[in-house]
């Protein structure tokens, strides 16, 4: 089985440039989640979706992030304009909705912003 | 607001030394505890989901046991390939679908 498929999986550029990622959930999955990973903060969640509506976006650090799901198979993080504080390995998740239903991640993008 | 903590922060061990691994956590009404596995490069993997004190779970050597205040990861007879990051992480029961995870612990294990 597909398991949640991200892309791209590095992504080097420069600060001041947009960045996007992309992510695909697990086909019957109805809540989706980004997290950020980093050696100093660990796994922090910045925003869930249920049904394709955004849930809860208080992790998002700041305007410059925004994300999206147009559709129920497809989903988006933007940084615009990029920060070299926003290198980082950013995940997405997939779950069925219900509370406490595990999530399954992607192998994530490495973005490094120079 | 949900606080998990993760001890230690590494443990090397021998093949088949057993050990636990800790996690410790403050939560208003816990709605699941989960334990992921996470190898360098990749996503977490989940292994465990306990809801209540006193549930336990097992997949091949490793077995989750919960109480009010923690959760152990016990590992019997481990093998190289166990080496990984594990990963706690609670859901509230004011925290719809939210994960608040630990630090992980880093685990080795030696041939």
């Amino acid at each position: 089985d597909a398991g949640v498929i991200q892309s791209p999986r590095h992504e080097v550029t420069e600060m001041g440039q947009e960045v996007t990622l992309r992510c695909k959930p697990i086909s019957g999955h109805n809540s989706l989640f980004w997290y950020r990973q980093t050696m100093m903060r660990g796994l922090e969640l910045l925003i869930y979706f249920n049904n394709n509506v955004p849930i809860d976006d208080s992790g998002m650090p700041e305007d410059r992030f925004s994300a999206k799901m147009p559709n129920a198979s497809f989903s988006t993080l933007k940084i615009q304009p990029s920060e070299p504080r926003d290198s980082a390995v950013y995940f997405c998740a997939s779950s069925f909705s219900g509370g406490n239903q595990p999530q399954h991640f992607g192998d994530g993008t490495r973005l490094s912003i120079l | 607001e949900d606080q998990v903590t993760q001890s230690p922060e590494a443990l090397r061990l021998q093949e088949g030394e057993s050990s636990s691994l800790n996690c410790s956590y403050t939560v208003s009404g816990l709605r699941g505890l989960f334990w992921y596995r996470q190898d360098p490069g990749k996503g977490p993997e989940f292994l465990f989901t306990l809801y209540s004190a006193g549930e336990e779970k097992e997949k091949e050597r490793l077995k989750a046991t919960l109480t009010k205040k923690e959760s152990f990861l016990h590992i019997t007879a481990p093998k190289p390939e166990d080496s990984a990051t594990y990963l706690c992480a609670v859901q509230g029961g004011t925290s719809y679908g939210k994960l608040t995870f630990g630090q992980g612990t880093i685990l080795t294990v030696h041939p």
